[in-house]
């Protein structure tokens, strides 16, 4: 079956640790999404990949890092410099203008 | 400053008790919204997508509708197993795809 598969679903946090949460798609979409989902708040756009070894910022990239070399892998970093990182990390991606969702990754701090 | 603001922010039907979500819209040219279904700990499920005013789409128990500043989400006889908090998000013109705005959220409550 095609989808998205995001791993770990639950992950933990040590004071400045550097920590990464995967993503792949078996969809053969080109665009990639990191979205960050905090209780009471809308969906936020953290970072996007449209093709291949390029990605751009979304409204809070701060604190966090990407790198796209694989179609379809789209980890994200949530590096020491994020000091509020608990959240529901979703990946998603699209397909005319669809976005599909991954099941997510619970983040929290120790 | 583009924004989508969804009302009520919780609903608690009975079995049966239609009713409907609103998911109102402020954006710089309109390119899509979008309406999601999201279960606790999961990801959002694709529901609709509408393009222009007057456009309607249908899925077993949901209707979705657009106007020119609104989008309802109409839940006729709904089932238990609607419960789960609904998400409105809007594309505007001049973004990439994928890069949406998204409301808070209903969270809608079916009891039997």
């Amino acid at each position: 079956d095609g989808g998205i598969t995001q791993s770990p679903k639950y992950l933990f946090r040590k004071e400045g640790q550097n920590v990464t949460l995967s993503c792949e798609q078996n969809l053969n979409h080109d665009a990639m999404y990191w979205y960050r989902q905090d209780p009471g708040q809308g969906l936020r756009l953290i970072y996007y990949s449209q093709i291949v070894n390029d990605f751009q910022k979304g409204d809070i990239a701060e604190g966090y890092s990407v790198s796209r070399e694989k179609k379809e892998s789209f980890p994200l970093t949530v590096t020491s410099a994020q000091k509020n990182p608990t959240a529901f990390y979703l990946c998603a991606s699209t397909d005319r203008g669809k976005l599909f969702f991954g099941s997510g990754t619970q983040l929290s701090v120790l | 400053e583009d924004q989508v603001t969804q009302s009520p922010e919780a609903l608690r039907l009975q079995e049966g008790e239609s009713s409907s979500l609103n998911c109102s819209y402020t954006v710089s040219g309109l390119r899509g919204l979008f309406w999601y279904r999201q279960d606790p700990g999961k990801g959002p499920e694709f529901l609709f997508t509408l393009y222009s005013a007057g456009e309607e789409k249908e899925k077993e128990r949901l209707k979705a509708t657009l106007t020119k500043k609104e989008s309802f989400l109409h839940i006729t006889a709904p089932k238990p197993e609607d419960s789960a908090t609904y998400l409105c998000a809007v594309q505007a013109r001049g973004g990439s795809q994928g890069n949406l705005i998204f409301g808070k959220g209903t969270k809608l409550s079916v009891k039997p």
